[in-house]
């Protein structure tokens, strides 16, 4: 079973910053936080990955809580294209596998 | 740098035929992993295979469906005497021995039958 909760919808404003939060109480210490994306019918997207520190790349930028319970997504400027479900996994990569959850699904609007 | 082939992208069948669905994994990587997804619902894991070996099957239904990746060539999902409610996108992803960035997805095959 997913060990995360998540809204199941947003909407954001083209151009707008997204943050799509996400709880994973019982993360244990050796898990990371992995976001995906599905959009439409295609494939999931990896998006970004983080253990505890705050994360950045081209795509998004990840924040952590300090007891690592709860992170967020940040989608720094929306667009039309972010249209998708959003999905936060906690996983460690040594031993598990991707469980996906029910996502946030984030609609993006002009 | 190609990435997880899949195909073909769209297969129909009749019900009681058989599905066979392809999979290559990025150049590199050696686990491959089989994801189901109905119309209107999530991804679910089915299994997880290495080189010639079984890793974790636990998501697969227990008749009828096997899967296989051989030292050479892509993986394979089968799917024997497909009914309607095996209708669905099926996802393979593949990743490396040890790097820490999850999965590369391909673009699915979509099963109808008919």
């Amino acid at each position: 079973d997913a060990k995360t909760t998540q809204p199941t919808s947003m909407d954001c404003a083209e151009g707008r910053a997204a943050n799509l939060p996400c709880n994973h109480s019982t993360i244990s210490g050796n898990e990371y936080v992995y976001w995906y994306r599905q959009i439409h019918s295609q494939g999931p997207q990896y998006i970004i990955h983080g253990l505890k520190n705050n994360e950045t790349n081209e795509m998004a930028s990840l924040i952590i809580t300090e007891d690592r319970k709860s992170s967020t997504l940040i989608l720094p400027h929306a667009t039309l294209r972010d249209t998708a479900v959003y999905y936060c996994i906690v996983f460690y990569y040594n031993t598990d596998k991707l469980i996906f959850g029910t996502g946030t699904r984030l609609q993006v609007f002009p | 740098n190609a990435g997880v082939m899949q195909n073909p992208r769209h297969l129909v069948r009749r019900r009681g035929q058989e599905a066979r669905l392809r999979c290559s994994p990025m150049k590199g990587h050696s686990h491959v992993y089989w994801y189901r997804q109905l119309p209107e619902e999530g991804l679910k894991f089915m299994v997880y295979l290495q080189k010639e070996n079984i890793i974790d099957e636990s998501g697969m239904p227990k008749e009828r469906f096997s899967a296989e990746f051989p030292k050479e060539g892509p993986s394979i999902l089968r799917i024997q005497q497909v009914v309607r409610g095996d209708s669905a996108a099926y996802f393979c992803a593949s990743s490396p021995i040890s790097q820490n960035y999850g999965y590369t997805f391909g673009s699915g095959t979509r099963l109808t039958v008919v």
